[in-house]
């Protein structure tokens, strides 16, 4: 049972421009909320979290936007650079599950020079 | 260099073959996951151990087995009965940080492939 949605599967933007990606989630006892960046043959990276008690949070570039009543929340990256090329992983846990994470399908994001 | 190490990188299974997936961290975190990941189908949970000696299963168990006998060391062995193996196999371990912050630290994973 897929809890976590993301989409889209892919996303090719230009440089400078701004990449949007996308996760809706069903369980409401989701208390925490991560992105997790991954390159080819590397294991995904934690990239920035969100807690539902906050409606957004920015880390340099990296804008995580969440919506608490449409139980969805979005990843945005300002000023897409190459570097940023890669997947994508949103994901959720409850406060009872540990470190337990369910994770969305994923992003492939290509950002062109 | 404190960190989890997956080895092979690559690892090939004949028919009705068993195989093991070593991972190793040196981080001291307690808790230590193993994911499969598929193209389009994300990272799903196989099995995850909390604490030395205790395991659970995760979403996707079965075909699967672990054993969690030393902190370090959390080794998955595909079985025979997993029908359709091939996928990229990704190992992690975690701690919960400041405010909760549930960070999970993943290894550079293994391509396991049947011949």
């Amino acid at each position: 049972q897929q809890q976590v949605k993301q989409s889209p599967q892919s996303l090719i933007v230009q440089k400078g421009g701004i990449s949007i990606i996308n996760c809706a989630y069903e369980n409401t006892a989701f208390d925490y909320f991560p992105w997790y960046q991954q390159f080819p043959g590397k294991g995904p990276a934690l990239l920035i979290a969100i807690r539902p008690d906050v409606s957004e949070k920015k880390e340099g570039r990296f804008t995580i936007s969440f919506n608490k009543s449409a139980k969805q929340f979005s990843l945005h990256i300002m000023d897409s650079q190459p570097g940023d090329s890669a997947t994508y992983f949103c994901a959720a846990s409850w406060k009872t599950s540990g470190s337990r994470l369910t994770f969305g399908e994923g992003t492939q994001l290509t950002v062109n020079p | 260099d404190g960190g989890i190490t997956q080895s092979p990188k690559y690892l090939f299974r004949k028919e009705g073959q068993n195989v093991t997936l070593s991972c190793e961290q040196n981080l001291n975190h307690d808790a230590m996951y193993w994911y499969r990941q598929d193209p389009g189908q994300g990272l799903r949970l196989i099995y995850y151990s909390q604490i030395v000696n205790d395991f659970q299963k995760g979403d996707i168990a079965e075909g699967y087995s672990v054993s969690r006998e030393k902190k370090e060391s959390f080794p998955l062995t595909v079985t025979s009965a997993q029908k359709n193996p091939t996928a990229f196999y990704l190992c992690a371990s975690s701690i919960v940080g400041v405010r909760g912050v549930r960070k999970l630290f993943f290894g550079s994973g293994t391509q396991l492939s049947v011949l």
